[in-house]
């Protein structure tokens, strides 16, 4: 069965506190590694893909690489509008999210 | 392109009852995804379209979940007789082939008492 499992569950940064959250998976033919932003009263906004171990995307002050085994996306010097719950997702024609970080930036 | 859309956003019923729910896919786009999300169970797939055909409804919970995609611009979730553990948000999303990422509509929170 895929699981994807993301930790920790819950972030609290101060502002320009950088940090990482953790996203391993068990996918069998994985495809793509999904990045996702979720902000509360809204559906999933979509981030990064990463289809290829040691692949890395950038966006803005958010960098997701992964490896064979986990995705990380790392969040240089965070801002409070970066406060979100953020989610990964792997698989191929359906995929399988984990449970989300989420994450609180405190100005 | 508007995105997608998903009808109602805000549905309180009564237990036993029917609820529908309604999405339009982006335009384009081959593929359709219902999933439910709550704070204990997180994002679940509850069914997946290819093309306008049900691909895999192995997440539906059971026999009163039906969904259906008469045509590519639109969808429905349907739910008889409703009961308050389907209390949720139902969201829907698109995508444009097997190797992209999906696109999410807005939700619909569903509240059964």
């Amino acid at each position: 069965e895929d699981q994807v499992t993301q930790s920790p569950e819950a972030l609290r940064l101060q502002e320009g506190e950088s940090s990482s959250l953790n996203c391993s998976y068990t996918v069998s033919g994985l495809r793509g590694l999904f990045w996702y932003r979720q902000d509360p009263g809204k559906g999933p906004e979509f981030l990064f893909t990463l289809y290829s171990a040691g692949e890395e995307k950038e966006k803005e002050r958010l960098k997701a690489t992964l490896t064979k085994k986990e995705s990380f996306l790392h969040i240089t010097a965070p801002k409070p509008e970066d406060s979100a719950t953020y989610l990964c997702a792997g698989g191929y024609q359906k995929v399988t999210f984990g449970t989300g970080t989420k994450l609180q930036v405190i100005p | 392109d508007a995105g997608v859309i998903q009808s109602p956003r805000h549905e309180v019923t009564e237990m036993g009852q029917e609820v529908t729910l309604r999405c339009k896919p982006i335009s384009g786009h081959d593929y359709l995804f219902w999933y439910r999300q709550t704070m204990m169970r997180g994002l679940e797939l509850l069914i997946y379209f290819n093309n306008n055909v049900p691909i895999d409804d192995s997440g539906m919970p059971e026999d009163r979940f039906s969904a259906k995609m008469p045509n590519a611009s639109f969808s429905t979730l349907k739910i008889q007789p409703s009961e308050p553990r389907d209390s949720a948000v139902y969201f829907c999303a698109s995508r444009r082939d097997r190797y992209n990422e999906q696109f999410f509509g807005p939700g619909t929170r569903l509240t059964v008492l």
